[in-house]
């Protein structure tokens, strides 16, 4: 099946500095791919829509200044946490569509990020 | 919002039939029903998916009620590697996005 890649896998930085995580679709093109947060023993939370070329679409609640996402090829997208504090500790997952494959989502492994 | 309610947990006895139930009765006509399942600290793992037809893949089997309000999928010999959470998925017509509900957590038994 499709590859999805997260890079870094974990990571852990200083309240206050900024995170960028990258999710690459390794095989297919993805114009749509998507970003979720999950904290421990809960379910995963849609946080934005990417599309390729266009600014993302944010979910209720989430704030866009402060997850800034750039989808600028069809194979890449990065999510950037900035001014991070201990409460955007979570595992982030990012998901790819290959609209060639009856839209099926792909997911990417997740990054742990620890804010300290 | 999910559209999917599941119960929360399932025991299943290994080489015997996982059946997992899930209610989407706010279900829309263009809507697909998906199954993906998540083991610890991982991605989730695209199991099946159908729209009105039950549908079977070498992972799983998928039997969706007539009137789409409910769905069952079936793992036909759990292994202890299936303990995960399985979480039933409504998928937007229009977006294509995912909102995960709460999942099952099943435990495959020796």
């Amino acid at each position: 099946g499709a590859v999805v890649s997260q890079h870094p896998s974990r990571v852990i930085c200083k309240s206050g500095t900024s995170v960028k995580i990258e999710c690459r679709s390794l095989d297919f093109q993805a114009t749509t791919m998507f970003w979720y947060r999950q904290f421990p023993k809960q379910s995963l939370m849609l946080m934005a829509t990417s599309n390729e070329g266009s600014k993302a679409t944010y979910e209720q609640g989430v704030e866009k200044d402060k997850f800034l996402i750039n989808h600028a090829s069809l194979t890449l997208s990065t999510l950037t946490v900035t001014s991070a504090h201990p409460e955007d500790s979570s595992f982030y997952i990012c998901s790819a569509i290959d609209r060639t494959r009856s839209y099926e989502q792909y997911f990417g492994p997740g990054t742990r990020l620890t804010v300290t | 919002d999910a559209k999917t309610t599941q119960p929360t947990s399932m025991d299943c006895a290994e080489g015997r039939a996982a059946n997992l139930p899930c209610n989407h009765s706010t279900i829309s006509g263009n809507e697909y029903v998906y199954w993906y399942r998540q083991i610890h600290s991982q991605g989730p793992q695209y199991i099946i998916h159908g729209l009105k037809n039950n549908e079977t893949n070498e992972m799983a089997s998928l039997i969706i009620t007539e009137d789409r309000k409910s769905s069952t999928l079936i793992l036909p010999h759990a292994t202890l590697r299936d303990t995960a959470v399985y979480y039933c998925i409504v998928r937007v017509a229009n977006g294509n996005q995912f909102y995960f509900g709460t999942g099952t957590s099943l435990t495959v038994i020796p």
